[in-house]
C-alpha cells in the first residue's frame, strides 16, 4: 500500500517554543492530508484537513493561529505548533488521500509525532 | 519486526453478525484500537482495549488477547450504513500508533 512518513517521532521541547512536523507521502501524491490529535486511551481527533495550495479547514476548537499548517506540495504537509505549552504536548498523526485518477477514498496514516512540552 | 494483520475484505449480509480479525507483533503493548472510515472520511473511533476479555458497546464488540496477540471486532445485526474499512491499531512501547491496512467490510441486502 502506499507509505506516509511523518517526522519527527518523537520531540521534547521547552515551552513557548515552537515546533514543526512533517507529513509526506512517499509514493504518491497526496491532495488532500488529514491532521489528528490523540491523547492517551482516547480516539484519533481530527484537527484540520488540508488541501495542497490552498488554505486549510479547521475543526471546531482548534486555534488556526497556533496550529499551522502548510500543504505547498502535493507530497509535503507540514503541521507547526507555535508557542508550545504544555497542554499542548500530545500524539499528533497525519493521514493523506490520494488525488486524481488514483483516488480510491482510502486514507494512508503516518506513523505518529509525540510531542512533549516540558 | 513490527506487523499488524487483518483479512483485506470481507462480506456479510444485512442483519447478520460478522467479526473481523486482527493479529499483531509489535515491541512492546499499550492498547489496541479498532477505528471505522468510510471511504474518503477521517477515520472514527470504535474501541479501545489494553486488558484481555471482551469489551461490549452497543452493537459492536472487541475482544483482546494478549497472550496471542490477538483481536477480533465483532459487528451485530448488520446495517448497510456498517460498510466501511475497519482499521485494527496497537500502541507500542514508544506509544507509536503501528497501522493495521484495514479489513474492507461489504454488506449486502
Amino acid at each position: 500500500g502506499a507509505v506516509v512518513s511523518q517526522h519527527p517521532s518523537r520531540v521534547i521541547c521547552k515551552s513557548g517554543t515552537s515546533v514543526k512536523i512533517e507529513c509526506r507521502s512517499l509514493d504518491f501524491q497526496a491532495t488532500t492530508m488529514f491532521w489528528y490529535r490523540q491523547f492517551p486511551k482516547q480516539s484519533l481527533m481530527l484537527m484540520a484537513t488540508s488541501n495542497e495550495g490552498s488554505k486549510a479547514t479547521y475543526e471546531q476548537g482548534v486555534e488556526k493561529d497556533k496550529f499551522l499548517i502548510n500543504h505547498a506540495s502535493l507530497t509535503l504537509s507540514t503541521l507547526t505548533v507555535t508557542s508550545a505549552h504544555p497542554e499542548d504536548s500530545s500524539f499528533y498523526i497525519c493521514s493523506a488521500r490520494e488525488g486524481g485518477q488514483g483516488d480510491t477514498g482510502e486514507l494512508f496514516f503516518g506513523e505518529g509525532s509525540r510531542l512533549t512540552v516540558l | 519486526g513490527q506487523n499488524i494483520d487483518q483479512p483485506t475484505e470481507m462480506t456479510a449480509t444485512e442483519g447478520a453478525i460478522v467479526q473481523i480479525n486482527c493479529t499483531y507483533q509489535t515491541s512492546g503493548f499499550n492498547g489496541l484500537f479498532w477505528y471505522q472510515q468510510h471511504a474518503g472520511e477521517a477515520p472514527t473511533f470504535l474501541s479501545y482495549n489494553v486488558l484481555d476479555g471482551l469489551e461490549e458497546k452497543g452493537r459492536f464488540s472487541s475482544f483482546l488477547s494478549r497472550s496471542k496477540g490477538y483481536s477480533y471486532l465483532l459487528l451485530k445485526e448488520l446495517q448497510m450504513k456498517d460498510s466501511a474499512s475497519y482499521l485494527c491499531a496497537v500502541m507500542d512501547s514508544n506509544y507509536q500508533l503501528i497501522w493495521g491496512a484495514g479489513t474492507k467490510l461489504i454488506i449486502k441486502p
